[in-house]
């Protein structure tokens, strides 16, 4: 059960886009599109934001969107806030009914 | 409005065991699975253990397998994680989280206890 690989910290401006990678193996990001991306803020608890891949919850600002291609997802902000610096986890399903995270990644808005 | 509140936290010695206990309102609990996941200080998320609306379904991660146990009592709206052989590695926040159904994601989280494995 390796953790899925990301950027150990991104940066942007606001306003600019930014995109973080989350790669994985053909056992978890490439077979299903069980991939999740969760928001937190410093002591704070971890908020859904990306499900199934592109979805958003109900509540969730549209400048974030999600993708996948092959083994790796990504999690997409464009239009950078000041309230978006953050630690972001993917997250995926595995085939041996496990669940994973990444790394995490620090986001800094200049 | 969803609640998850978890308890059982604590400091303890290697070796020794500790309840963890997650009550969940403002859903109807028996409909979802849930899922414990942890957070060692400073450290990312890890995902920990599953468990079906109906507590027929278990899953384990390598890591705490044959150590930890997942049950659930649907009558009291509760979730439990018993741990077993801690470790000074399993020192984490734990976290109890909802599965949002049919998409094996973590919707609503608790705000997480406390677990020190220190002699």
């Amino acid at each position: 059960q390796s953790a899925l690989t990301q950027p150990a910290s991104v940066s942007g401006s606001p306003g600019q886009s930014i995109t973080i990678s989350c790669t994985g193996t053909s056992s978890d990001v490439g077979s299903y599109n069980y991939v999740s991306w969760y928001q937190q803020h410093p002591g704070k608890v971890p908020k859904l934001m990306i499900y199934e891949v592109s979805n958003r919850p109900s509540g969730v600002p549209d400048h974030f969107s999600g993708s996948k291609s092959g083994n790796t997802a990504s999690l997409i902000i464009s239009g950078l806030q000041a309230e978006d610096e953050a630690d972001y986890y993917c997250s995926s399903f595995t085939s041996s009914n496990t669940w994973v995270f990444g790394g995490g990644t620090k986001l800094t808005v200049l | 409005q969803v609640q998850l509140v978890e308890s059982g936290g604590g400091e303890v010695q290697p070796g020794r065991s500790l309840r963890l206990s997650c009550a969940a309102s403002g859903f109807t609990f028996r409909s979802h699975a849930m899922h414990w996941v942890r957070q060692a200080p400073g450290k990312g998320l890890q995902w920990v253990s599953f468990i079906s609306w109906d507590g027929n379904t278990i899953y384990y991660a390598d890591s705490v397998r044959g150590r930890f146990t997942i049950s659930r009592d649907n009558s009291k709206n509760t979730v439990y994680l018993q741990m077993n052989g801690l470790r000074a590695e399993d020192t984490a926040v734990y976290y109890c989280a909802r599965d949002k159904s049919t998409s094996y994601c973590r919707d609503y989280w608790g705000p997480g206890t406390l677990v020190t494995v220190s002699s």
